[in-house]
């Protein structure tokens, strides 16, 4: 057990609506990380926070927006679904000194 | 922009041989990691490399660091069926914020018994 925790594990949902992915990090982390990962595709960032603050944006489209909210905890929001961003999304949180990423155990989205 | 490129994508391998997978970067790096990923699962980390050179021991996997600090590998001696998943390389530019961790598309291992 990681520490992180992701809801929901599986959400089916169809093209054009909007779904939130939420992440709940590991204690004392400050630092939330989001990333998608295709088939075959690895794991691509999506976008950082540091205790609220957004602290590095990689490859997220214009319909995906993420907060961090005062708890900590984190939400992705993926709005206008199309077929391709079925995927397993996953939340990771940092440890400051090492730099070490845990992850969650990640929502696998499936549009239809 | 940076890239991290891993291969070979897949590799099977009979118990008990051994495996290599590498990771090259674009850029010079100032640290890269390793997580392995079990079919099902979430990345774990495995190890961080920071130094030129640098090479590091776990049990059966030894983790090698370049002296450019632009490439990386992995070597499983002697395989084991747990040693299935694929396994992350994931590389840090200097100055870079936790954020930029770019990850290599991995090497899914299989190992048949």
């Amino acid at each position: 057990d990681s520490g992180v925790t992701q809801t929901p594990k599986h959400l089916i949902t169809a093209t054009g609506q909007r779904v939130t992915l939420r992440c709940s990090p590991r204690s004392g982390d400050l630092s939330v990380y989001w990333y998608q990962q295709s088939l075959d595709q690895g794991l691509q960032f999506l976008i950082q926070y540091y205790n609220g603050e957004e602290r590095a944006k990689g490859n997220i489209l214009e319909r995906f927006s993420a907060q961090q909210f005062p708890d900590l905890h984190s939400e992705l929001n993926l709005s206008s679904l199309e077929l391709g961003d079925s995927a397993l999304y996953f939340c990771a949180s940092g440890e400051a000194l090492t730099g070490e990423l845990f992850f969650g155990e990640g929502s696998r989205l499936t549009v239809l | 922009g940076q890239q991290v490129m891993q291969i070979p994508q897949y590799q099977h391998v009979q118990e008990g041989e051994d495996f290599t997978t590498y990771c090259n970067s674009s850029t010079t790096l100032s640290n890269i990691q390793w997580y392995k990923q079990r079919p099902g699962g979430h990345p774990v980390f495995l190890i961080q490399l920071v130094k030129s050179g640098e090479v590091k021991k776990q049990k059966r996997l030894t983790f090698q660091f370049g002296e450019a600090k632009k490439n990386s590998s992995l070597h499983i001696t002697a395989t084991q069926t747990t040693d299935v998943g694929t396994y992350f390389c994931a590389g840090r530019n200097y100055g870079g914020s936790q954020g930029n961790l770019i990850f290599g598309k991995g090497t899914k291992l299989s190992v048949k018994p």
